[in-house]
């Protein structure tokens, strides 16, 4: 079946330091991935994506690393802040009549001390 | 530019009472889709829909649960005769219409307890 996992349920980081959560998926169908930020209380907020024709993704702060031969996903975070501590999901989307339904993973929890 | 709006954002029905949530896209979107979190734990799909149209109930329970999104008006996610096994946040998000993949933008979420 579908599943996305992640290795780390938990992650704590020094203010500064750079963070990495990963995630592996299962359906080798999927061919588009987004990671989410979650705070307490709210909905779940887009951090970036990548699509399956790539491997590497960069944003403010944020790399998204994609390896679709084991079927694995990376969030690096540079220079982590207080104001990341969040749980961050992956997500995959598969093509076809799965469209537009994302599958998300457990969760890591970041706690990043000041 | 006005986000996804979700209301009531905190609901609390009885069991047996029925539940109604409701979720008004961003502006230009006409892509709706609606998750469920238990506590501690991922989003769960539950149905994707387009004006007037469900594209996807996958994740819906097959009863007491239904969804709409009129012409008019926000999409509605209706909880018939709820159990405490409804509790749960609901979240909805909307993308826009155009083809292709797009991300998915979330609301704040809808509480929902049952005593």
């Amino acid at each position: 079946g579908e599943s996305v996992g992640l290795h780390l349920p938990t992650l704590s980081v020094q203010e500064g330091d750079n963070s990495i959560i990963n995630c592996a998926y299962s359906n080798s169908a999927s061919d588009y991935f987004i990671w989410y930020k979650q705070e307490s209380g709210k909905g779940p907020q887009f951090i970036i994506d990548i699509r399956s024709n790539m491997d590497k993704r960069q944003g403010q702060r944020v790399t998204v690393l994609l390896n679709k031969t084991v079927k694995h996903l990376s969030l690096q975070i540079a220079a982590t802040q207080p104001g990341d501590s969040a749980v961050y999901f992956c997500t995959t989307v598969a093509g076809g009549t799965s469209y537009g339904k994302l599958t998300f993973g457990q969760g890591t929890i970041l706690t990043v001390h000041p | 530019n006005a986000g996804v709006m979700q209301n009531p954002r905190h609901l609390v029905r009885r069991r047996g009472q029925e539940a109604r949530l409701r979720c008004s896209p961003m502006k230009g979107h006409s892509h709706v889709y609606w998750y469920r979190q238990l506590p501690e734990e991922g989003l769960k799909f539950m149905v994707y829909l387009q004006k007037e149209n469900i594209i996807d109930e996958s994740g819906m329970p097959k009863e007491r649960f239904s969804a709409e999104f009129p012409k008019e008006g926000p999409s509605i996610l209706r909880i018939q005769q709820v159990v405490r096994g409804d509790s749960a946040a609901y979240f909805c998000a909307s993308s826009p219409a155009t083809g292709g993949l797009f991300e998915q933008y979330f609301g704040p979420g809808t509480r929902l307890t049952v005593t």
